[in-house]
């Protein structure tokens, strides 16, 4: 079955530190990766979008990196900012249709 | 530029009610598609059109029937609303007709039905 697990579920952390939000999927065929960042009550609006034969991809202070071997991917926010605070939300495209498998994010909070 | 249109915002329904949540972009793209938002899980597929005329079901289409008449307007309609349809709606829309193109979200309906 096609899942994606995102690790934690949430995260706190103080305003200016680093921090790596996780993602992991079991997807088959693989097409392109996807984060998202959705703020409280907005719609998801795309960081970047990776594939197969992509390792890092940089966003201003957001840099995402996918092992495709390993079917990890992760999303790393340097000197956070309280605007970070929002859900980010990996997602996998499936093969060649429409078919995209969300998953079902973490909440990151930036405390001042 | 508006992008993704959704309304009403808010809605509330009794159970039993039908009710039609609108949905419009301005940036031409050919695909655009229905999201419901449930806490602790992934957005999921109700249905999707790839252009005028054609649409089809997602991963959970009962319940709502859909149809595209314009390039611009996607309504999503349900027919006989149920507690289990409260939730949040997201309407969103790309350019390709693939799966490479980026996803433009609306600011999303909150729909509760008692």
């Amino acid at each position: 079955k096609n899942q994606v697990e995102q690790s934690p579920q949430s995260l706190i952390i103080l305003e200016g530190k680093n921090c790596t939000l996780q993602c992991n999927y079991t997807v088959s065929p693989f097409s392109n990766l996807r984060w998202y960042k959705q703020d409280t009550g907005r719609g998801p609006v795309s960081l970047t979008i990776m594939t197969f034969s992509e390792n890092t991809k940089s966003n201003g202070r957001y840099t995402a990196t996918l092992d495709a071997d390993t079917k990890q991917s992760s999303l790393h926010i340097t000197a956070s900012q309280l605007s970070d605070s929002a859900s980010y939300i990996c997602v996998v495209s499936v093969g060649s249709n429409y078919q995209l498998i969300w998953g079902a994010g973490t909440k990151l909070i930036i405390k001042p | 530029n508006a992008g993704v249109t959704q309304t009403p915002k808010f809605q509330v329904l009794k159970t039993g009610q039908s009710m039609t949540l609108q949905c419009a972009q301005d940036m031409n793209h050919e695909y655009m598609s229905w999201y419901r938002q449930d806490p602790g899980m992934g957005l999921r597929l109700i249905h999707y059109s790839v252009g005028a005329g054609i649409t089809d079901q997602g991963e959970v289409p009962n319940g709502y029937n859909v149809s595209r008449s314009t390039t611009e307007d996607f309504p999503l309609r349900l027919l006989s609303a149920a507690p289990s349809q409260t939730s949040v709606y997201f309407c969103a829309s790309r350019k390709s007709g693939g799966n490479t193109g980026e996803l433009f979200f609306g600011e999303g309906s909150r729909l509760t039905v008692l």
